[in-house]
């Protein structure tokens, strides 16, 4: 079964660029799922399928996945990026729904 | 423009049952996603619970799974939880969501969430 493992915290300097890591065993074989989430609000999704965007969300938001880590790359940081990012796959064996453990996003 | 609300009590004393309803708007429960139920402890993060295909079909949390029931109302267009054997840990803002609907088989549209607490 997986466990997705995300660093508790990443600070960034508004302008630069933040990577946010995934990782687990072979992750590259599942699709990785990102949500940002706001206080107050409910996640939402910024990309899905390892680097797809949805409707609306900005091109500074990206994926990736390789090996044993998926990341999600924001580019040009701004003050609104500030939030919780969840990494998320489909865990095929199990049948369930698994979640990282999240990464506060901090813009210095 | 599909949306979901949660609804149900926000107080259930300890050993009792947890019982939620999430009502869908702007989509018929019908289509081939799933329905799916999140949680999140104050300061913590996500914890899936489950989720139910309008087929009937679910699948559920291992760590909940002899607790949690997941089922679809097709004529009411909505579907629910139940969460027996309570505890303080239960406490959370739980969330509905569908899975799969718009963006893979992400959780690409939630309920704004509804806080249950478990105490006497």
């Amino acid at each position: 079964s997986s466990v997705l493992t995300q660093p508790p915290s990443v600070s960034v300097a508004p302008g630069n660029t933040a990577r946010l890591t995934c990782g687990t065993s072979n992750i590259r074989l599942k699709s990785v799922h990102w949500y940002q989430q706001k206080p107050g609000q409910a996640p939402a999704v910024v990309v899905f399928n390892d680097n797809d965007r949805p409707f609306g969300i900005p091109e500074r938001f990206s994926g990736s996945n390789s090996g044993s880590t998926a990341t999600l790359t924001i580019s040009s940081v701004e003050g609104g990026d500030e939030a919780d990012y969840y990494c998320q796959v489909w865990d095929s064996t199990g049948q369930r729904v698994v979640f990282g453990g999240g990464t506060t996003l901090t813009v210095l | 423009q599909v949306q979901l609300q949660e609804s149900g009590p926000g107080l259930v004393k300890p050993s009792g049952t947890l019982s939620l309803t999430c009502a869908v708007s702007g989509d018929s429960i019908s289509r081939n996603n799933w329905w799916s139920w999140v949680r999140q402890t104050p300061g913590k993060g996500l914890e899936w619970i489950g989720e139910v295909h309008h087929s009937g079909t679910s699948n559920h949390n291992p760590s909940l799974q002899s607790r949690v029931t997941i089922s679809v109302d097709k004529s009411k267009n909505q579907f629910s939880l139940n969460l027996n054997s309570v505890t303080a840990a239960d406490t959370a803002l739980y969330y509905c969501a569908s899975r799969g609907r718009f963006y893979g088989w992400t959780l690409d549209v939630w309920g704004r969430g509804t806080t249950v607490t478990v105490s006497s």
